[in-house]
């Protein structure tokens, strides 16, 4: 099992443009989440799916943030434009919806706007 | 509304003693708690959960965790601490019909010193 898959791995950028960050879940789990970590707020969630539909988005900083999920096996983060303060490390997690099981963690995604 | 607490923003150890990284939850409902750990420029890696059952909990790398319910407590705990132990704890609670979207704590850093 490849386990969850994001990338790029590290992204550096200057503020204003556009920034992708994507992930495959891991084969089977039909709910995936997007979290940011800093060191100031800690981890946070920022939207989660249920069978390709954002369930709650709740956690979305502003309109600049958007994500999508056209099939089961790709979900995108998108920033646009960017900014500095949305330098952070971006996690992507999948699960089995309506288990018991834990989320598993992709390795993450390093985003730092200049 | 669900949320946890972990009151230590840093637990010190020496090698070969015990640990304990201290959790505490809210939640309605019956809780499903987890710990998580991260270790350096890495993501979050599945320790072990309490879903029902056998208030003790043993997981991976040696370490167990007590559920508490009167006083709403999942305190994480080994009984001999490595210096490889070292590394980010989280501790994250969902509940019984909320979906499998976790709240998490802030964060406890672990240090095992020589």
């Amino acid at each position: 099992d490849a386990g969850v898959i994001q990338s790029p791995r590290h992204e550096v950028t200057e503020m204003g443009q556009e920034v992708t960050l994507r992930c495959k879940p891991i084969s089977g789990h039909n709910s995936l989440f997007w979290y940011r970590q800093t060191m100031m707020r800690g981890l946070e969630l920022l939207i989660y799916f249920n069978n390709n539909v954002p369930i709650d988005d709740s956690g979305m900083p502003e309109d600049r943030f958007s994500a999508k999920m056209p099939n089961a096996s790709f979900s995108t983060l998108k920033i646009q434009p960017s900014e500095p303060r949305d330098s952070a490390v971006y996690f992507c997690a999948s699960t089995l919806a309506g288990s018991t099981d834990t989320q598993y963690f992709g390795p993450g995604t390093r985003l730092t706007v200049l | 509304a669900q949320s946890v607490a972990q009151p230590e923003d840093q637990v010190n150890v020496a090698e070969g003693n015990p640990l304990t990284v201290k959790c505490t939850y809210s939640v309605s409902g019956n809780p499903y708690l987890f710990w998580y750990v991260q270790y350096p420029n890495r993501g979050l890696q599945f320790l072990l959960k309490y879903i029902t059952g056998d208030n003790l909990v043993k997981g991976s790398y040696g370490f167990e965790a007590e559920f508490n319910k009167s006083q709403t407590s999942f305190h994480l705990k080994k009984p001999s601490a490595l210096v490889s132990d070292s590394a980010l704890y989280f501790c994250a609670v969902r509940y019984t019909g909320g979906g499998n979207k976790l709240t998490f704590g802030t964060g406890t850093q672990l240090k095992v010193e020589l």
